[in-house]
């Protein structure tokens, strides 16, 4: 398997933009996390998915946060508008419910709001 | 709640010495324990994982951890550290139940003189 995929790697967007990033989780994972990670607050859950179904968004920070996953192969996290204290390495990992906890993650998506 | 705690931020070692990551953890049920590692500009790799049965785990790069119950401890070692180890290293624990959700704590970085 490829592992987790996440694109793109590197975003660079002005204030205000909307910004859509986008994860493909292992085959035959059932869950699926987004976080986020900064210097100052760490690695942030934002939010999960468990059959495609959101389970807990409580991570997510604002309205302007919005996160699908339409179905088993693909979930994308939306930031509409998009502030400069939204930079951050945005990662997604998976997991099965039924081989355990442990969480694969992807590369991360690296985005900067100027 | 739960909670995991790195107390080391940063770590130095001498490359060829021997190395301690403590982690401690506050969970009221059996803990589903992991370590993961994150090189610069990298998404988090599993190095080792604890569920159940016996509590010395062995996990890859020549990582292993030891779960003590009695001390809520799950501290990660290696008798001879490479500079290719250099990395941030995270410990977190598994809620367990239907969530799969991760509790990680804030970090240990790691840097390895020559």
């Amino acid at each position: 398997d490829a592992g987790v995929i996440q694109s793109p790697r590197h975003e660079v967007t002005e204030m205000g933009q909307e910004v859509t990033l986008r994860c493909k989780p292992i085959s035959g994972h059932d869950y699926l996390f987004w976080y986020r990670q900064t210097m100052m607050r760490g690695l942030e859950l934002l939010i999960y998915f468990n059959n495609n179904v959101p389970i807990d968004d409580s991570g997510m920070p604002e309205d302007r946060f919005s996160a699908k996953m339409p179905n088993a192969s693909f979930s994308n996290l939306k930031i509409q508008p998009s502030e400069p204290r939204d930079s951050a390495v945005y990662f997604c990992a998976s997991s099965s419910g039924e081989l355990g906890y442990e969480q694969y993650f992807g590369p991360g998506t690296r985005l900067t709001v100027t | 709640a739960q909670s995991v705690t790195q107390p080391d931020i940063h770590i130095t070692v001498s490359e060829g010495a021997s190395l301690e990551l403590r982690c401690n953890y506050s969970y009221g049920a059996t803990p589903y324990l992991f370590w993961y590692v994150q090189s610069p500009g990298q998404g988090l790799q599993l190095l080792l994982k604890y569920f159940s049965g016996d509590t010395l785990v062995q996990g890859i790069k020549g990582f292993e951890a030891e779960f003590k119950r009695s001390q809520s401890s799950f501290n990660l070692r290696k008798p001879s550290v490479h500079w290719s180890d250099a990395a941030e290293y995270f410990c977190a624990v598994g809620l367990g139940g239907a969530t799969n959700k991760l509790i990680f704590g804030t970090g240990t970085l790691l840097a390895v003189q020559p």
